[in-house]
């Protein structure tokens, strides 16, 4: 069984671009959520997905929003890119929402200058 | 503000020993506190988990010691191996319908040969 996969691997952005991130969860799995991981400030929720809709929201600004497509992939968008968004953007899908055992992909590695 | 502090944040372990990571959390409502294991390059991988109703999980060399009263738990890795050395997180989340856990900041462990 395919694991969750997450594309590009690592992006270079300037500051005031904008970024679309992509994850495909493990076949079967209807919730995507995103994390951003940083050495300062670790592991943080972003939002979580399930049947399409955005079923649960971290506290981050506006500037980053998903959605998720009828096949479950999901997508993640930052938009107006700031220095302070670069980290390891990490993609986790589980069979239901509210599922406790997630599956982690590679994240992806955004780096803006 | 932390809702769940781990420490150490590094540890140096010789092979065969005990690795042991702390992690204590505020929040009274987190029912499900799991451990995650994460190698450069990768996603965060579920290790093992416990529930408040238990005071100790075992999976084979991976143990985790819950304390309710103390709102303590702590990851326990008996003879301890240099395939072990990675970053470890615990999380804590509460119930509700969805999952939005909360990180520690990670502990990094370098097991010797």
């Amino acid at each position: 069984k395919a694991g969750v996969t997450q594309t590009p691997r690592y992006l270079i952005k300037t500051r005031g671009q904008q970024v679309t991130l992509s994850c495909s969860p493990i076949s079967g799995h209807r919730s995507v959520s995103w994390y951003q991981q940083t050495p300062g400030q670790g592991l943080q929720f972003l939002f979580e997905y399930f049947s399409e809709t955005q079923r649960n929201k971290g506290n981050f600004p506006g500037r980053f929003s998903g959605r998720q497509f009828s096949n479950s992939r999901s997508e993640m968008n930052v938009s107006t890119l700031e220095l302070g968004d670069s980290a390891l953007y990490l993609c986790a899908s589980s069979f239901r929402q509210g599922n406790n055992e997630q599956f982690f992909g590679p994240g992806t590695r955004l780096t803006v200058l | 503000q932390q809702q769940v502090k781990q420490s150490p944040q590094s540890l140096i372990v010789q092979k065969g020993g005990i690795s042991i990571i702390n992690c204590a959390y505020e929040n009274t409502a987190f029912d499900y506190f799991p451990w995650y294991q994460q190698f450069p390059g990768k996603g965060p991988a579920l290790l093992i988990a416990i529930r408040p109703d238990v005071s100790e999980k075992k999976e084979g060399r991976f143990t985790i010691s819950f304390n309710k009263s103390a709102k303590q738990f702590s990851l326990h890795i008996m003879d301890s191996q240099p395939g072990d050395s990675a970053t470890y997180f615990c999380a804590a989340s509460s119930p509700g319908g969805s999952y939005i856990p909360t990180f520690g900041r990670g502990t990094s462990l370098i097991v010797h040969p």
